[in-house]
């Protein structure tokens, strides 16, 4: 399967809100409720902050959030912070493996 | 608490086999649920998912890969292994593997990572 499409790159100042949008199709995000977000900063591993679409693992702060529509699936991250900046990843099971989005660099201006 | 690292040859030649071990603790793969994935990430580049292993024996493979791939666990060991056979320059990466806890379903779903295992394919 393709990666899933997302932005290379969006930005924002802080304390805005932005959204990284995560396009599949329905074999992948159109077919689960089960897409998972990823924050990666340079050099590090990448960190769980959203799965199921819309639920946050225990320690994520409630300015990260998910949701889907149809085939595209998107993470808000509202009130920007400057440690917010890094990469971001969608992740959703098709059919019987999982994949991947291309990742999207977020710049906090 | 959940911990895992990956273990393996740092360099390797084009069409050997490579092998990575996955030694974890905090966790056990015989508990209803749990799963063991690989991901890899080549440098300046996208994840890509792998692999996963399921606490049942349940494998699952990124299509584009599946002919190259295997994985497999040892439970009382706690390691996952993952090896790839014919590599090539492309599949230098850094990869990691990673925990599929059991509240998720599917392998896209993993909280906790390696740190991650730079392999580079070279002769």
């Amino acid at each position: 399967q393709s990666a899933l499409t997302q932005p290379r790159s969006v930005s924002g100042s802080p304390g805005q809100s932005v959204t990284i949008s995560c396009s599949g199709t329905s074999s992948d995000v159109g077919g689960y409720d089960h897409v998972s977000w990823y924050q990666q900063h340079p050099g590090k591993a990448p960190k769980f902050i959203i799965y199921d679409v819309t639920k946050r693992p225990s320690g994520v702060p409630d300015r990260f959030s998910g949701s889907k529509s149809g085939n595209t699936a998107s993470l808000t991250i509202s009130g920007l912070q400057a440690e917010d900046e890094a990469d971001y990843y969608c992740c959703s099971p098709a059919s019987s493996s999982s994949v991947f989005g291309g990742g999207t660099k977020l710049t906090v201006l | 608490q959940i911990a895992l690292k990956e273990s393996g040859p740092t360099l390797v030649k084009p069409t050997q086999t490579l092998t990575l071990t996955c030694t974890f603790s905090g966790f056990s793969l015989s508990t209803s649920g749990v799963g063991v994935g690989w991901i890899r990430q080549p440098p300046g580049k996208a994840l890509e998912w792998l692999a996963v292993i399921y606490w049942n024996d349940d494998r699952r493979y990124s299509p584009s890969l599946k002919s190259r791939v295997t994985i497999t666990k040892d439970t009382s060991k706690n390691q996952v292994v993952l090896t790839m056979t014919n590599m090539d320059p492309v599949d230098t990466a850094t990869y990691y593997c990673a925990h599929r806890p059991p509240y998720c379903r599917g392998g896209s779903c993993l909280d906790y990572w390696g740190q991650g295992t730079l392999v580079t394919v070279s002769s």
